[in-house]
């Protein structure tokens, strides 16, 4: 079974600043999650990534496959970006069989 | 396009009653997923169905029973509740493998007491 470490737990920033929320597992996949989740609110898919690098806003994810880690970017943060982030991967590697998560980030950006 | 839609948004049950989880996608998905969310334990596959007509065992399957209705429905049944089934639950679906987005409908938050 895939195991899916997140770092920080926690994190309080201000507006502006550059975040980095860092994610390892320990199994080689065929793609990597990030989701994000609001307080009391439903879960977004953000981004699915196999390789390389991802933008679609402020947000850029990266992977790297061989030493099996990514990371999810927010430039110019915003009050808004706060949120719970989450990286999961697939349970077995790859397949149909369901993710395995993260912990999960709580980012609050403070005005 | 709803997506994915749960049924209902919260529920209160005392231990030993029995309750369904519905969930259902218009998307055309071929799989769908059952997990809880539980403080500090980040979320957890409790079953899911691969295809149509399929239902496997996730990681905390004790204690859930589920029924692949048809293409679109996809429901959660806890036939004897416990506190420890407390937890938020979400249905999720995608269109198939590993390799495609997760679609997750808005939860359902059960409280057993």
């Amino acid at each position: 079974k895939n195991e899916v470490e997140q770092s920080p737990q926690n994190l309080t920033a201000q507006e502006g600043e550059f975040i980095t929320i860092n994610c390892s597992y320990s199994v080689g996949i065929s793609a990597l999650h990030w989701l994000q989740q609001h307080p009391g609110g439903g879960i977004v898919s953000l981004f699915m990534l196999s390789s390389g690098k991802k933008k679609h806003g402020r947000l850029i994810a990266t992977i790297n496959i061989q030493e099996k880690h990514s990371s999810l970017h927010i430039t110019a943060s915003h009050p808004r970006d706060s949120a719970v982030y989450i990286c999961a991967v697939p349970l077995s590697g790859g397949g149909a069989d369901g993710l395995t998560f993260g912990k999960g980030t709580h980012l609050i950006i403070q005005p | 396009n709803a997506g994915v839609t749960q049924t209902p948004k919260f529920q209160v049950l005392k231990t030993g009653q029995s309750m369904t989880l519905q969930c259902a996608q218009d998307m055309n998905h071929n799989s769908m997923y059952w997990y809880r969310q539980d403080p500090g334990m980040g979320l957890r596959l409790i079953y899911y169905s691969a295809s149509e007509g399929t239902t496997d065992k996730g990681e905390v399957p004790n204690g859930y029973n589920v029924s692949r209705l048809n293409k679109r429905e996809f429901s959660l049944r806890l036939e004897s509740a416990a506190p420890s089934q407390t937890s938020v639950y979400f249905c999720a679906s995608i269109t198939s493998g590993g390799n495609n987005e997760q679609f997750f409908g808005p939860g359902t938050r059960l409280t057993v007491l």
